[in-house]
This record gives C-alpha cells, structure tokens and sequence, in this order.
C-alpha cells in the first residue's frame, strides 16, 4: 500500500492562469474524491469518481474547475482561468467500494497560491 | 443539508492527561456514519475513529473512544493517556448511509496541542 500520492506539493501561480493537479489512488481503490480546504477550516467536498465516472460534483466546481479520470486511475483537476480566492489546499482521497462504507485515505494534498 | 460544528477551536492538555473534543451535527438522515480525522501539521490526515449511526455501542480504538448520542445528536471524541504525537487538527466528519455518494462533510476542527 503506497497511500495516495497528488503531485504537486505546493503551486504557486499568477492570477489567470491555469493549473492541473494530479492524483493517483490506492491501486485497488475504484472511488475517488477531490476536496479542498482553505486555512482554518475544514475540507470542502468537490466531486467524487466512481471508476472513471463522475457521479457527483458540489456547487463549489464553477464552471473553471474540472476534473477527470479517464482510465479509473489516477485522476486531474484543472483551474482554468484562477482567482485569488481558488488558493487553498487541494485534497484527493480515495476509497474501495464493497457496498458497505469503507473508510477514505487522504492525499498528502497539493497546496495552490494565486499571486 | 447538514452540518457539523465543532465548537472548540483550540485544546490543549498534559502528556498522559485524558482530552475530550466535542462535536455536533444536524442532519434529518436516520443512517449515517460519524467519523473523527486527524490531521498532524504538514501531514495528511488519516482516520482515527468511524461510528455507525444504528450502532448503539461506543466505537473504541485503543487509546481513542467516542460518546455517541444520537438523540443529542452530538459525536465526542476522548483522547486518553495523550501523547506528544496527537497534537494535530481533529475533524469531525458525517457521511450518509445511501447508495453512491459517501461524500465527508467537516466540521472546522479542534487543534489539540499536547504538552509535555
């Protein structure tokens, strides 16, 4: 079990610009999550990734934000055109889904700052 | 939609010393799961305690036991014998018991330091 890795750690970036994070789950794990967190909260849910299906997004994804995972594995988020406010702390999570709940192992988390 | 609240923004207990971290939430769900996460700085979190909600008994994991009251609707975590290795960012987290989603919704966390 190598955990769940987000490449990168840390982006620092211009307003405006774009960015993509990556996430690779758990080898075994078909579900896959996306939060983000902004100091002294908690995490926010974004979307989850049932194999390579997207089934939920909040309203939190505006239109600038989207993600994929287009073979069930590893997994992007894209900003395109970043605002101040997107910089936060990006998590991934993922989990094994056998029907009943099992628990969601975090990403060490790529931490976004918009210039 | 619901909510939860974790009321203590910052704790701080004695090494060996016994802590407890309140959390409430609202939610009009029958089933649903309760969870407490920590997060040490710079590191990522991980899971110390889940509880079902049809589940009558307290979940224990070694040194970490939780006080559910599902009336109350009110979700405690108890630290014993604290180590200097639990300082971190505790969250408290719900998640419905339905088909599909499973998504974690957080509450703002309780930073415990623990002093040795």
């Amino acid at each position: 079990d190598t955990g769940v890795s987000q490449n990168p750690r840390h982006k620092i970036t211009k307003r405006g610009q774009n960015v993509t994070f990556r996430c690779d789950p758990i080898s075994e794990h078909n579900r896959l999550y996306w939060y983000r967190q902004t100091l002294g909260q908690g995490p926010e849910f974004l979307t989850y990734f049932q194999n390579e299906a997207q089934l939920e997004k909040s309203r939190l994804l505006s239109d600038r934000f989207s993600a994929e995972r287009p073979k069930g594995s590893f997994s992007t988020l894209e900003i395109q055109r970043t605002e101040q406010g997107d910089s936060a702390m990006y998590l991934c999570a993922s989990s094994l889904a056998t029907g009943g709940n099992q628990p969601q192992h975090f990403g060490d988390g790529t931490r976004l700052s918009i210039l | 939609a619901q909510t939860v609240t974790q009321s203590q923004p910052e704790m701080s207990v004695q090494e060996a010393e016994t802590v407890t971290l309140s959390c409430t939430y609202d939610t009009s769900e029958s089933n649903y799961y309760l969870f407490w996460y920590k997060q040490p700085p710079s590191r990522q979190m991980i899971l110390v305690i889940r509880q079902e909600a049809y589940k009558q008994q307290n979940a224990t994991e070694n040194r970490f036991s939780v006080n559910f009251q599902k009336a109350a609707k009110s979700f405690s975590l108890k630290i014993s014998d604290s180590q200097l290795g639990d300082t971190a960012m505790y969250f408290c987290a719900f998640m419905k018991h339905e088909g599909g989603s499973e998504k974690l919704v957080f509450g703002k966390g309780t930073k415990l330091t623990v002093n040795p």
